[in-house]
């Protein structure tokens, strides 16, 4: 693939449900992000993986969100019992060099 | 707290002008700098960067000019075509740190 995948592009969910969301990242790419947008707000980093690293995990707003980096490629964001502030477009990013992150097109959650 | 500000969400140029966007940033440490464009249901594309170490860097009809007094970023782009209307997304990183603090977006309106 050329770029960064994300899925589902958009997911509605009901308060307190689980969801999981998928990133692939660009082959190769040895650091991964998470950002999220919520409205009107530019995009507010998650979590960072590097290499075989321990994650970055500090911008995680609460203990209801995990991510995961499995064989140092596939990441899934995984929000447990979901809220109406959890909407928002989750973004994935990859990155070789510093500094230079190519971003997904995002998922888009609604909690309804 | 926001560390990096887009004071202006929205800016509309007629096309073949000068479109000027805006950043200030508040975090002294803060060393690199990024723009990125946005198109709706994308992904931010990387635009153009520049180092805390340079004021200005050029890359065909795109300027950004970085004022380390002022803690002031700007982005030009001469000349505006309609193809730039888009969300320009101001962003900062400091030292080792990978992720990126963003601002919350300008969105650009070239008027043809």
């Amino acid at each position: 693939g050329a770029g960064v995948s994300q899925s589902p592009s958009n997911k509605v969910t009901e308060k307190g449900k689980d969801v999981e969301l998928r990133c692939d990242p660009i082959s190769g790419h040895t650091a991964l992000y998470w950002y999220r947008q919520s409205l009107g707000q530019g995009l507010e980093f998650l979590i960072y993986f590097q290499g075989n690293s321990a994650p970055d995990k500090s911008g995680l707003p609460s203990d209801r969100f995990s991510a995961e980096r499995t064989g140092g490629s596939v990441s899934t964001l995984t929000i447990q019992r979901t809220q109406q502030e959890d909407s928002a477009v989750y973004l994935c990013a990859s990155s070789l060099v510093a500094n230079e992150q190519f971003f997904g097109p995002g998922t888009r959650l609604t909690v309804l | 707290d926001q560390q990096v500000k887009q004071n202006s969400p929205s800016l509309s140029v007629q096309e073949g002008r000068i479109s000027i966007l805006n950043c200030d940033y508040t975090n002294s440490m803060f060393d690199y700098f990024l723009w990125y464009k946005k198109y709706p249901a994308e992904g931010p594309t990387f635009l153009i960067s520049i180092s805390s170490i340079k004021d200005k860097n050029e890359d065909g009809r795109f300027t950004v000019f970085l004022n380390k007094s002022a803690k002031h970023l700007s982005l030009h782009i001469v000349p505006s075509q309609p193809g730039d209307s888009a969300v320009y997304f101001c962003a900062a990183n400091k030292g080792s740190a990978r992720q990126l603090t963003f601002g919350s977006g300008t969105q650009l309106t070239v008027l043809p």
